[in-house]
């Protein structure tokens, strides 16, 4: 099974602020990584594909990079409505696992 | 657009059995691989189980292997969660998603909430 480690665990930054997210996984997956935004109450939702491809109609705020074990993503400019938890997730191969989340406070 | 409702959840004993049900619309059902996920109370997400879109292939975490049954009714536009043997560490919201074999999860249902307790 592939562990992805999400770091750091909380970050708290103020709105204009960049933020960058960190997913390790222990065991090379290409650009099989995806990242997801939760927020209190709701299901999440896909923001980032294939480690660096925005899901239909998130801001461009919003950017992925990395391939192999080490990936980031980025929000450019903090929103207040970006206070949420991001998670990864990957698909290289069988079971699909996800991190353990980052807390974005902003 | 696409709208994904699961159905289904509820208040069980351990040891009883649930059967969840989300119902897709807005996009050719049969086409698309399917995904559960679920999340405990305060905790985080947890792949749960994928099938295919002609259910030639489905995959299952350890945790429920053996134990769950994903299924679906490409007629009916119907994915399914056939779950047996419940201990109160399935206790969760359980989602339904589009995809899984070759994108990520996309989009996700509002959820069903499973509480497994004595």
């Amino acid at each position: 099974e592939i562990v992805l480690t999400q770091s750091p665990a909380t970050l708290s930054l103020s709105p204009g602020e960049r933020a960058t997210l960190s997913c390790r996984a222990s065991q090379g997956i290409a650009n099989f990584l995806a990242w997801y935004q939760q927020k209190p109450g709701q299901a999440p939702r896909l923001l980032i594909n294939d480690a660096s491809n925005r899901a239909t109609g998130i801001p461009a705020r919003f950017s992925g990079s990395g391939s192999g074990t080490d990936f980031t993503l980025t929000i450019s400019s903090l929103e207040p409505e970006d206070s949420a938890v991001y998670y990864c997730q990957h698909r290289g191969n069988w079971p699909r696992t996800f991190g353990r989340g980052t807390k974005v406070e902003i | 657009e696409v709208h994904l409702v699961e159905s289904g959840g509820g208040f069980v004993q351990p040891g009883g059995s649930l059967r969840l049900s989300c119902a897709a619309s807005g996009f050719i059902f049969s086409n698309y691989a399917m995904t559960w996920v679920r999340q405990a109370p305060g905790k985080g997400l947890e792949w749960v189980s994928s099938i295919s879109g002609g259910s030639a292939s489905s995959y299952y975490a350890d945790s429920v292997r053996g134990r769950f049954t994903i299924s679906r009714d490409n007629s009916k536009n119907t994915l399914h969660l056939q779950m047996n043997s419940l201990g109160v560490e399935d206790t969760a919201v359980y989602y339904c998603a589009k995809g899984g074999y070759d994108n990520g999860f996309d989009p996700w249902g509002q959820g069903t909430l499973v509480t497994v307790s004595s």
